[in-house]
């Protein structure tokens, strides 16, 4: 199993760019994450799928979309990149259920120019 | 929403020594307490997590308590190795139907010396 992939690993845009970031897993878990990471700020979660089809608000949703593809693939998409939004970006899945480990990908590192 | 601070920002130990790092969080209706260690460059991976009906949990080296009561819960490593340098997180949880919402710590940075 290769557990939560993301692409890119790597990217690096100019203000105003869109670009969506890809994850999937393949543990047929029903609910998954989007994370960003700051340096000094820990990870904070910007939206959530409990299931294909529906997703809802973190803590800093604003400037982000997300698609629940299907069980496997949650994507984040930055419709018009801001220098504020250069961050390492964290996909998870979790068995839908409380106290269940959540499984994080390897992570995209964004910078916005 | 749920607030977690999470103290010292940096550690530094001899190989040897106990480590502890400690996390307070305000919203008691927050019912799960994970910590996540995240080694230079990689992902964060669950070490251990308690839950809020339970006070302390132990697994090797590494053991959690929590006071609902203080709303703080703390991680204590014990003999601590070179490999235990990395930045750990803690994380209070609202949970929800499908699973957990998780606010996350600042991050302590261990760094164990030899």
């Amino acid at each position: 199993n290769a557990g939560v992939t993301q692409t890119p690993k790597f990217q690096v845009l100019k203000t105003g760019q869109s670009m969506t970031l890809q994850c999937a897993q393949d543990m047929n878990h029903n609910s998954m994450y989007w994370y960003r990471q700051d340096p000094g700020m820990g990870l904070r979660l910007i939206y959530y799928s409990a299931s294909e089809g529906t997703t809802d608000k973190g803590e800093v949703p604003n400037g982000y979309n997300v698609s629940r593809l299907n069980k496997r693939e949650f994507s984040l998409r930055l419709e018009s990149a801001a220098p504020s939004q250069t961050s390492v970006y964290f996909c998870a899945s979790q068995q839908g259920a409380l106290y269940n480990e959540q499984f994080f990908g390897p992570g995209t590192r964004l910078t916005v120019l | 929403g749920e607030n977690v601070e999470q103290h010292p920002s940096t550690l530094s130990v001899q190989e040897g020594d106990s480590a502890v790092i400690k996390c307070t969080y305000s919203d008691s209706a927050s019912n799960y307490f994970p910590w996540y260690k995240q080694e230079l460059g990689k992902r964060p991976q669950l070490i251990i997590d308690i839950r809020s009906n339970v006070g302390e949990k132990k697994d090797q080296r590494i053991a959690v308590t929590l006071n609902k009561t203080a709303k703080h819960f703390s991680l204590h490593i014990t003999e601590t190795q070179p490999e235990d340098s990395a930045v750990y997180f803690c994380a209070a949880s609202e949970g929800w139907g499908g699973g957990n919402k998780l606010t996350f710590g600042t991050g302590t940075q261990l760094k164990v010396e030899l």
